[in-house]
């Protein structure tokens, strides 16, 4: 168990719906980052907050927003769902003085 | 921004032989590099990791090589396990808090008994 905790662990929706996925990063991390996996692909970045504020952005769709709230948990949303959103997205989550990141369990998307 | 390049896509080996995955990276200014192991519908794990004041580093069966002039790093893995099956990534960043890693594609290595 990495610490960084997500839900859903599985989620169903139509094309054109909007999903929000929720992560907490571990105890004291400060960072927290979203990356994408779809089938056969790597781990594709796409967001990254620090103690709430943005810091780096990745390939990460007009669609898709994120934030990090002053608790520290952080919200994935995606809109206008399409076929191709259909996913495994992870959250993962890092110490403020270091680079190295825990990730979560993910959070499988099906989009039909 | 950084590029990160893994080969081979796919390692085959039979039980008991070694197994190397190479990387290499764009940004000279990159000085960690981690190694990342991800098992089929699971989360990717940390396993090792190196900074670049270091060329070199062992646990157990895995060791992990760094040539910074170069700019490319390797994952050795050593009598190797039907259990070492998976899909393992390399990653770079600068060593900052704020600094993004950047990951390789992946090598799904395949460990034949």
């Amino acid at each position: 168990d990495s610490g960084v905790t997500q839900t859903p662990k599985h989620l169903i929706t139509a094309t054109g719906q909007r999903v929000t996925l929720r992560c907490s990063p571990r105890s004291g991390d400060l960072s927290v980052y979203w990356y994408q996996q779809s089938l056969d692909q790597g781990l594709q970045f796409l967001i990254q907050y620090y103690n709430g504020e943005e810091r780096a952005k990745g390939n990460i769709l007009e669609r898709f927003s994120a934030q990090q709230f002053p608790d520290l948990h952080s919200e994935l949303n995606l809109s206008s769902l399409e076929l191709g959103d259909s996913a495994l997205y992870f959250c993962a989550s890092s110490v403020p003085s270091g680079n190295t990141i825990y990730f979560g369990e993910g959070s499988w998307l099906t989009v039909v | 921004g950084e590029n990160v390049e893994q080969h081979p896509s796919t390692l085959s080996v039979q039980e008991g032989d070694s197994a190397v995955i190479k990387c290499t990276y764009s940004d000279s200014a990159s000085n960690y590099f981690p190694w990342y192991k991800q098992e089929l519908g699971k989360r990717p794990q940390l396993i090792i990791d190196i900074r670049s004041n270091v060329g070199e580093k062992k646990d157990q069966r895995i060791a992990v090589t760094l040539n910074k002039t170069a700019k490319h790093f390797s994952l050795h893995i050593t009598e190797t396990q039907p259990e070492d099956s998976a899909v393992y990534f390399c990653a770079a960043s600068k060593e900052s808090g704020y600094s993004t890693l950047t990951f390789g594609k992946g090598t799904m290595l395949l460990v034949s008994p």
